[in-house]
């Protein structure tokens, strides 16, 4: 099976700028994950989405969205870059979470200048 | 509230030596529990996992863990490193009732000496 793509790799932006990531899944996954990795936070969990309903959401601004479609495929979005954005962001995919283990795609680097 | 602590920052160790990465865990509740490893500039991969049932889980690449749950408790251990070990580790957990949502400890830093 292939594993979990992302795409852009690279990404960079300007502040006031907005953006969009896109994960497509395992196939036969149904829950997608996204995650933000930052040096001085760590990796933290933004929301999850499945059966294209978000399940869970993290402490993150509106300015953080997402959604995901009926073939699993996710997109993720952030309106209004700040410098703070600057981050690697991971998606993960899973039969239905919990329990199951996640699957990290290698991540879309977004450098927000 | 939930949180997972991992207590070492950065671990060095020398080749063929033996390694213990700690992770302690807080949670009112069932919890599902994970060691990712991370290489420079890649994702996360899954060393292993516990679910349910013996408290001492085998994983990729020579490690292992055990689950305490009195000293709620997840520390990953391998008998003997190689450079290749070197990279990002990261404790995580996950609950029943949650669905896919992880949270991670800080990481940890394995670095392998020669």
């Amino acid at each position: 099976k292939a594993g979990v793509t992302q795409t852009p790799r690279y990404l960079i932006k300007t502040r006031g700028q907005q953006v969009t990531l896109s994960c497509s899944p395992i196939s036969g996954h149904r829950s997608v994950s996204w995650y933000q990795q930052t040096p001085g936070q760590g990796l933290q969990f933004l929301f999850e989405y499945f059966s294209e309903t978000q399940r869970n959401k993290g402490n993150f601004p509106g300015r953080f969205s997402g959604r995901q479609f009926s073939n699993s495929r996710s997109e993720m979005n952030v309106s209004t870059l700040e410098l703070g954005d600057s981050a690697l962001y991971l998606c993960a995919s899973g039969p239905s979470g919990g329990r199951n283990e996640q699957f990290f795609g290698p991540g879309t680097r977004l450098t927000v200048l | 509230a939930q949180s997972v602590t991992q207590l070492d920052s950065q671990v060095p160790v020398f080749e063929e030596a033996p390694v213990e990465l700690r992770c302690n865990y807080s949670s009112s509740v069932s919890v599902y529990l994970f060691w990712y490893v991370q290489y420079p500039n890649q994702g996360l991969q899954l060393l292993l996992k516990y679910l349910s049932g013996s408290t001492l889980v085998k994983g990729i690449n020579g490690f292992e863990a055990e689950f305490n749950k009195s000293q709620t408790s997840f520390h990953l251990r391998k008998p003997s490193v190689h450079i290749s070990d070197t990279a990002e580790y990261f404790c995580a957990v996950s609950f029943y009732n949650q669905g896919g949502k992880l949270i991670f400890g800080q990481g940890t830093e394995l670095s392998v000496k020669p």
